[in-house]
């Protein structure tokens, strides 16, 4: 069974500063794909950054960046420079090539205070 | 381009009644879902379909059935309404690739069953 951990409930940033969201996953395939989904207020979900399992390099969008550590099954959010418009549930997600389904962690609820 | 339509976006239910939600995609998706999300919580998967005419269970069916007829349609059915299935309902689409396609959602059905 595939399983997506998110164990952080809720963390508090200030602006411009920056924040590292936890995922841990399990999976005994080989070739799968992580995501980062941002929830705002507006239930609208948005992707963040995606990863391929096979790529080593550390996808990057923007302000947002991932540190994969595929031995450790480890998907972390970094958020640089934190701004308002970050505050939204932020959701790991694990999708498997060989399976359709697309299964999410718990969330993480990101905070931005001034 | 509408992308993923859900309807109704607010539901009061009975206990006991049943309903129908919808959901149809105009993007040509293989794969369609329905997840449902409680307060402050994160996507569970209920049912998902990898093409017309399949579909299969995903963590939390008990309660609900779904069809896929055609490409575009994917309904969800709840039977015997209950408490429990008070909760915000998301249908999300995506093409059928090597697993790394994005989700794309609808806006949500808000079902509060009473």
């Amino acid at each position: 069974a595939q399983t997506v951990t998110q164990s952080q409930p809720e963390m508090s940033v200030q602006e411009a500063e920056t924040v590292t969201l936890s995922c841990t996953y399990d999976t005994s395939e080989s070739n799968y794909y992580l995501f980062w989904y941002k929830q705002p207020p507006s239930r609208q979900m948005i992707l963040v950054i995606r990863q391929e399992a096979y790529k080593q390099q550390n996808a990057t969008e923007n302000r947002f960046s991932v540190n994969f550590q595929k031995a450790a099954k480890s998907f972390s959010l970094k958020i640089s420079d934190s701004q308002l418009g970050d505050t939204a549930m932020y959701f790991c997600a694990l999708s498997l090539h060989s399976w359709g389904k697309f299964q999410f962690g718990a969330g993480t609820q990101v905070v931005v205070t001034p | 381009n509408a992308g993923v339509t859900q309807t109704p976006k607010f539901r009061i239910l009975k206990i006991g009644q049943s309903m129908t939600l919808q959901c149809t995609q105009d993007m040509n998706h293989n794969y369609m879902y329905w997840y449902r999300q409680d307060p402050g919580m994160g996507l569970k998967l209920i049912y998902y379909s990898v093409g017309a005419g399949i579909t299969d269970k995903g963590e939390v069916p008990n309660g609900y059935n779904v069809s896929r007829s055609t490409t575009e349609d994917f309904p969800l059915r709840l039977e015997l309404a209950a408490p429990s299935q008070t909760s915000v309902y998301f249908c999300a689409s995506r093409r059928k690739g090597q697993g790394g396609e994005k989700l794309f959602f609808g806006s949500g059905t808000q079902l509060s069953v009473l």
